[in-house]
């Protein structure tokens, strides 16, 4: 089975809040993980990525967290809007490449 | 202008046949790859080719066969089609392997097999 996982497959928050989605991997070894957007009808799209040796990295209104000890992984988006509708995929990346996440759906409420 | 891009984008056949999605990318890159996407958005890597040369076969039935003509392009045909190949079918791209951080996925292909 896959080795990285998320938590809930449906998160609905208020267009303005901020949106926190969760991740949770199992292979130790991986060194470098990445957030993908895909929006419907899209191909999977890159947001933002953080390296093992780091546990914190900020975009524009996303920030990524990973917490090595617990292998967990998050992405906040902040002041959520209309257009990050979507589904929202995690993907660590091991021996054999990337290794995607089941997905959370976004849904924005007005 | 396109970095990744898939023909067809929609794909309608009946069991038994034997079709082809082409890939191309124009983003100069080394490495592509082909992934499979279920009915409940799990996405799945099939093959990742690195200079036209196959690098990742994972558990894939042997119906479908990935040929890359260059590095440029990397086309997937599918003998025997099944209904569960049904799915969405990626094509991505990455610098190179080894530094296979962020990869460029194509629009997709919706294959439904009656």
């Amino acid at each position: 089975g896959e080795s990285v996982g998320l938590h809930l497959p449906t998160l609905s928050v208020q267009e303005g809040d901020n949106s926190i989605i969760n991740c949770a991997y199992s292979n130790s070894a991986s060194d470098y993980f990445i957030w993908y957007k895909q929006e419907s009808g899209k191909g999977p799209q890159f947001i933002i990525d953080i390296r093992s040796n780091m546990d914190k990295r900020q975009g524009q209104r996303v920030t990524v967290l990973l917490n090595k000890t617990v292998k967990h992984l998050s992405l906040q988006i902040a002041a959520t809007q209309p257009g990050d509708s979507a589904v929202y995929f995690c993907a660590e990346r091991g021996a054999d490449g990337l290794t995607f996440g089941k997905g959370t759906h976004l849904i924005i409420q007005p | 202008d396109t970095a990744v891009s898939q023909t067809p984008k929609y794909l309608v056949t009946q069991m038994g046949n034997d079709k082809s999605i082409k890939c191309e990318q124009n983003l100069g890159h080394d490495t592509m790859y082909w992934y499979k996407q279920d009915s409940k958005k799990f996405l799945k890597i099939m093959f990742s080719y690195n200079n036209k040369e196959l690098i990742i076969n994972e558990t894939v039935p042997n119906r479908f066969s990935p040929k890359s003509p260059d590095k440029a392009h990397l086309n997937l045909h599918i003998n025997s089609l099944e209904l569960g190949d049904s799915a969405v079918y990626f094509c991505a791209s990455s610098p190179s392997y080894f530094y296979a951080d962020t990869q460029y996925f194509g629009p997709g292909t919706r294959l439904t097999v009656l």
